[in-house]
């Protein structure tokens, strides 16, 4: 099944202990992006990937880092996490990079940071 | 610069009544548009994409949504409403530019209830 996978769903921790998220896609797609959904402000983009070992910032990259070393995977990283960084993450991945291509997204990662 | 705007932040309707969520954007260019729905502790689900042809497109679940260039708009329409409907609803432009291409610029959300 073609499908984008992240993990963890849910996950609660404290301020300044670094974390991952990982998200993993099996469709082959050469875009990925990862986006974070607050109320009232809808998904920003905060990172994106146009290939392997290509990465960029999105609209609200602070805080954040990532990697792209294998194409299937874009793993997520807050080297330390702050509360205002307490939101719902996706992960979303696309076929290529043009402007109408449909994106397939992750089931979310709810994060919490006390 | 670009930008996708729901006006209707929560909307209530009764089941087996019609509904239409209201997206306007503002773009540059011939926009791309979605609109995608995510139902309770779920991911988005594309209901619909609309980028060149008929302005009128059909989704999945009963959806369309009708393109008017002329007032920036790509409104979503149901003509009956089932309970499993409520959902949050997001309206989604593809944005430039072309390196960035795959980026979506999102709505606010329509958070819609349904009435038994």
């Amino acid at each position: 099944e073609a499908q984008v996978t992240q993990n963890p769903r849910y996950l609660i921790t404290v301020t300044g202990k670094k974390l991952t998220v990982t998200c993993s896609q099996n469709m082959n797609h050469e875009y990925m992006s990862w986006y974070r959904q607050d109320p009232g402000l809808g998904l920003r983009q905060i990172y994106y990937s146009m290939n392997v070992e290509v990465t960029d910032k999105g609209d609200v990259p602070e805080g954040y880092k990532v990697s792209r070393k294998e194409k299937r995977n874009f793993p997520l990283i807050l080297e330390s996490p702050s509360p205002n960084q307490t939101s719902l993450y996706f992960c979303a991945s696309s076929p290529h990079r043009g402007v109408n291509t449909e994106a397939f997204f992750g089931q979310g990662t709810r994060l919490t940071v006390v | 610069a670009q930008s996708v705007t729901q006006p209707d932040i929560h909307i209530t309707v009764s089941e087996g009544a019609s509904l239409e969520l209201r997206c306007n954007y503002s773009y540059g260019a011939t926009p791309y548009l979605f609109w995608y729905v995510q139902s309770p502790g779920q991911g988005l689900q594309l209901l619909l994409k609309y980028f060149s042809g008929d302005t009128l497109v059909q989704g999945i679940k009963g959806f369309e949504a009708e393109f008017k260039r002329s007032q920036s708009s790509f409104n979503l329409r149901k003509p009956s409403v089932h309970w499993s409907d409520a959902a949050e609803y997001f309206c989604a432009v593809g944005g430039a530019p072309l390196n960035q291409g795959g980026k979506l610029i999102f709505g606010q959300g329509t958070e819609l209830s349904v009435k038994p």
